[in-house]
């Protein structure tokens, strides 16, 4: 079945470094979404992209599509304590409405 | 505008019963999806349903576990004589047209 690799799998960093992560397939996706997920809580929506090489921000987030359509990738600039938590990227498989979630990006910032 | 709802947020039952976790999809949202994670895992994908049709069930177990989403009424994903591989979280997500699906806090099933 099709996979998504997300990586890395966690990471620490130091309060106001950048962070980046991505997801990559061997299978071609034609929207990827990008959310966010607190303990105890569901995910919630960063950004949306629709386009193959679209690039789009909200806030401090920026998120790409792949050319290739098979990867994306979450920038997030100057980190802040309330990023922590654990990022997940998800890709539609093309001609579907199924989503594809990636494994996880367990995010901690060190203050 | 109220967000996706689930109810109930936590469910515990002993093995052989019936749990029945519902999801209302915000207003105006006719895609519903149901999916699964355990403990320090992504969430898997069990099916995904508009009002009154199956349209994908690949990632649900044949035995013990249905789903529906009728023309008035919640979204039940229902599971049938639980087994304590049944623990995890469901998550239920909602979409307008099948593209951004959001979703709501969740039900935290337990197996005894």
């Amino acid at each position: 079945g099709q996979q998504l690799n997300q990586s890395p799998q966690s990471m620490f960093i130091q309060e106001g470094e950048d962070v980046s992560m991505n997801c990559t397939s061997s299978s071609i996706f034609n929207t990827w979404l990008w959310y966010k997920q607190d303990p105890g809580e569901g995910p919630v929506l960063l950004i949306a992209l629709y386009k193959a090489g679209e690039l789009t921000s909200n806030g401090r987030l920026t998120a790409q599509f792949g050319i290739t359509r098979k990867d994306s990738f979450l920038n997030i600039s100057a980190s802040i304590p309330s990023d922590v938590g654990i990022y997940f990227c998800a890709g539609r498989i093309s001609g579907t409405y199924k989503y594809i979630f990636g494994t996880g990006t367990r995010l901690k910032v060190l203050a | 505008n109220a967000g996706v709802m689930q109810n109930p947020r936590h469910l515990v039952r002993r093995r052989g019963q019936e749990a029945r976790l519902r999801c209302s999809p915000m207003k105006g949202h006719s895609h519903v999806y149901w999916y699964r994670q355990l403990p320090e895992e992504g969430l898997k994908f069990m099916v995904y349903l508009q009002k009154e049709n199956i349209i994908d069930e690949s990632g649900m177990p044949k035995e013990r576990f249905s789903a529906e989403f009728p023309k008035e009424g919640p979204s039940i994903l229902r599971i049938q004589q639980v087994v304590r591989g049944d623990s995890a979280a469901y998550f239920c997500a909602s979409s307008r047209d099948g593209n951004e699906q959001f979703f709501g806090p969740g039900t935290r099933l337990t197996v005894l």
